[in-house]
């Protein structure tokens, strides 16, 4: 059974950098055919699609998002990672890490989700 | 990229039949056929409901179908039942390479 479980800190200070790492278990992403996701959700509101990656390391970003996004993978530890700068209230939301049935999109997989508070 | 439009709310009886439409553009929904449906109840991860329009994956109802027509996608619940009471999101693939939610319909079963 495929498990994904988000890392990272929960609060992070406005201006400072926000980092999640997504493990993976009961699959491995080198295997390839699947584009990993991130996606937020803001308290309240509804879900974001942050931004994707394969485990090559080619990534795609949300528009929004891109001038402050950096999304990467470790196959050796089998996780992938994402890293936000310059945080701002705006950024606090829940974060999710998913894989999609196949390709991209169509996440089937996700994570508990992680929520992180930016706030000094 | 701008949000795909759903209506913030539906309700519908219990087996009554209920329709949630999702707009978008030519850019998204208008020339692909990669649209996903997703329910969240309070404090869950979202549940893929349908995918690529109309496909189910395996241990959805088929209470539940997806169709499209023009740069409009609608996920319809059949016989409503009380645990069908939820948030909805639908989401496109984009001609940027990038995936867009809709902002959500509240699903209330009457």
């Amino acid at each position: 059974q495929l498990q994904l479980q988000e890392s990272g800190p929960g609060l992070v200070k406005p201006s400072e950098t926000l980092s999640l790492t997504c493990a993976v278990s009961g699959g491995s992403i080198s295997s390839g055919g699947y584009y990993w996701g991130w996606i937020r959700q803001p308290p309240g509101k509804g879900l974001e699609w942050i931004g994707s990656i394969y485990y090559t390391g080619r990534a795609f970003y949300n528009p929004s998002l891109k001038s402050r996004l950096t999304i990467s993978v470790d196959t050796s530890k089998n996780q992938f990672s994402l890293t936000l700068n310059s945080v701002t209230a705006a950024d606090t939301a829940v974060y999710y890490c998913a894989r999609p049935l196949g390709g991209g999109g169509k996440y089937h997989y996700w994570g508990q989700g992680i929520l992180v508070t930016v706030s000094s | 990229q701008s949000a795909l439009t759903q209506p913030p709310s539906v309700s519908g009886s219990p087996g009554q039949s209920v329709t949630i439409s999702c707009t978008g553009t030519s850019s998204d929904i208008g020339t692909y056929n990669r649209v996903s449906w997703y329910q969240q109840s309070p404090g869950t991860a979202p549940k893929l409901m349908i995918y690529e329009v109309s496909n189910r994956p395996s241990g959805v109802p088929d209470r539940f179908s997806g169709s499209k027509s023009g740069n409009t996608a609608s996920l319809t619940i059949s016989g409503l039942q009380a645990e069908d009471e939820a948030d909805y999101y639908c989401c496109s693939y984009t001609n940027i390479d990038t995936w867009v939610f809709g902002g959500g319909t509240k699903l209330t079963v009457l």
